[in-house]
């Protein structure tokens, strides 16, 4: 078993849609990540995560300490928002471990 | 600012030829990362430095060394490169604060092994 699992791992939806990405990890952390990849693009950094909530734009990712779990939010998603999402944990010993990614497209 | 930068971007490499991919951050940063990202594999983490002069393994170190002489450089070294090689590389850094900084990602270094 991965110590990050994603889901799903591929999602389309349509513009204007409301989003939601999932996060599960098994270990203990001390900081979790979102990460945004274009296709063919470099890796940009969303959201750095230790509890509660926060909210950039349209984006917005919250994380349960005791549940283990984050989610990642997309209001009025758009096509510029398809590109791959990447969650990654932060363990204790500052070893970064990445989830597979969920592959997002959003047709206009 | 340059953030993090990594040479080469692109290299051709017979089997069994050595070569060193270079990251340099100019941000002071503790923290440095190699990793690799295959298709459907998602990104894994190859070595790890936490501080200049340290190094450890991460998921998938085998074939790879590094070193971290200066604190603004951290160097991935193949000694003898093998196919399975082939790969795109990332190099991340982040500064250290209670235990986790926000993440910035080199480009990246497509690698080919013939």
């Amino acid at each position: 078993k991965n110590e990050v699992e994603q889901s799903p791992q591929n999602l389309t939806a349509q513009e204007g849609e409301f989003i939601t990405i999932n996060c599960s990890y098994s270990v203990g952390i001390s900081a979790l990540h979102w990460l945004q990849q274009h296709p063919g693009g470099g890796i940009v950094s969303l959201f750095m995560l230790s509890s509660g909530k926060k909210k950039h734009g349209r984006l917005i990712a919250t994380i349960n300490i005791q549940e283990k779990h984050s989610s990642l939010h997309i209001t009025a998603s758009h096509p510029r928002d398809s590109a791959v999402y990447i969650c990654a944990v932060m363990e204790y010993g500052n070893k970064l471990v990445f989830g597979a990614g969920t592959i997002l497209r959003v047709k206009s | 600012n340059a953030g993090v930068t990594q040479t080469p971007k692109f290299r051709v490499l017979k089997t069994g030829q050595s070569m060193t991919l270079l990251c340099a951050q100019d941000m002071n940063h503790e923290y440095m990362y190699w990793y690799r990202q295959d298709p459907g594999m998602g990104l894994r983490l190859i070595h790890y430095s936490v501080g200049e002069g340290t190094t450890a393994k991460g998921e998938v170190p085998d074939g790879y060394n590094v070193s971290r002489l200066k604190k603004q450089n951290f160097l991935l070294g193949l000694e003898s490169a093998a196919p399975s090689q082939t790969s795109v590389y990332f190099c991340a850094s982040s500064y250290a604060h209670r235990g986790a900084g926000e993440l910035f990602f080199g480009e990246g270094s497509r690698l080919t092994v013939l």
